[in-house]
């Protein structure tokens, strides 16, 4: 079955550095585009990044845009955002998420992992 | 960017009765537009994309409709584990966007 499984989230200082990965199973990752949307505490959803399959073009957040890259390696199927010039509005956990084949809603979602700027 | 209003913010309901959830878009996004239920601890799950179109293994009591600017996500029987969250989401231009969300609680 489709398995989405992010992991590298923890608490960060105020402008550092963080790495999140996504590790899929159960689907041909190379065919995918791949999203991430985060979450902050006791709030709504919000995109955060886009990458295709092709990698051709990626899309970002404006709130996000010059600070997150977003990036995969097929042959390892994973999925990555590095995150540099975090602030506390980046609180979130943050969800990895397939695109629907066709259309870019969300079908299949990781179970989310926690990151925490503060000082 | 397109903004999206959902409404009511809270919807106190009984097991058993309708659930009507709206969602305005501030343009017009023809039939992009997603739904997705959201428990506590847990990931959305995708119910309906496109506007009316059932996701993978989500039950005919879920159905949506809508185009241009206006959009419903109906639940014609609310069973007990239906209590959650329900968020919309466009696809209709970047950035993609969602609303601020609907609680369904129970009544």
């Amino acid at each position: 079955q489709v398995q989405l499984v992010e992991s590298g989230g923890g608490v960060v200082q105020p402008g550092g550095s963080l790495r999140l990965s996504c590790t899929v199973s159960g689907f041909t990752f190379s065919n995918y585009g791949m999203h991430w949307v985060r979450q902050a505490p006791g709030k709504g959803l919000e995109w955060v990044a886009f990458i295709p399959y092709d990698e051709v073009s990626k899309y970002y957040a404006d709130s996000v845009k010059g600070r997150f890259t977003i990036y995969r390696d097929n042959s390892k199927n994973t999925l990555y955002v590095q995150m540099n010039s975090l602030r506390a509005e980046d609180t979130a956990v943050y969800y990895c998420a397939r695109k629907l084949d066709g259309y870019n809603h969300f079908d299949y979602w990781g179970q989310g992992t926690l990151v925490t700027v503060s000082s | 960017e397109i903004v999206l209003t959902q409404s009511p913010a809270t919807l106190s309901l009984s097991p058993g009765e309708r659930a009507t959830l709206s969602c305005r878009a501030s343009q017009g996004i023809a039939t992009f537009l997603a739904w997705y239920q959201q428990k506590p601890g847990q990931a959305p799950r995708l119910l309906i994309y496109d506007a009316s179109n059932r996701a993978t293994d989500i039950p005919a009591r879920f159905s949506g409709s809508g185009s241009g600017t206006d959009f419903t996500l109906s639940i014609s029987s609310l069973e007990p584990e239906d209590f959650a969250v329900y968020y919309c989401q466009q696809r209709s231009k970047w950035p993609l966007t969602f609303g601020g969300g609907t609680k369904v609680e129970m009544k």
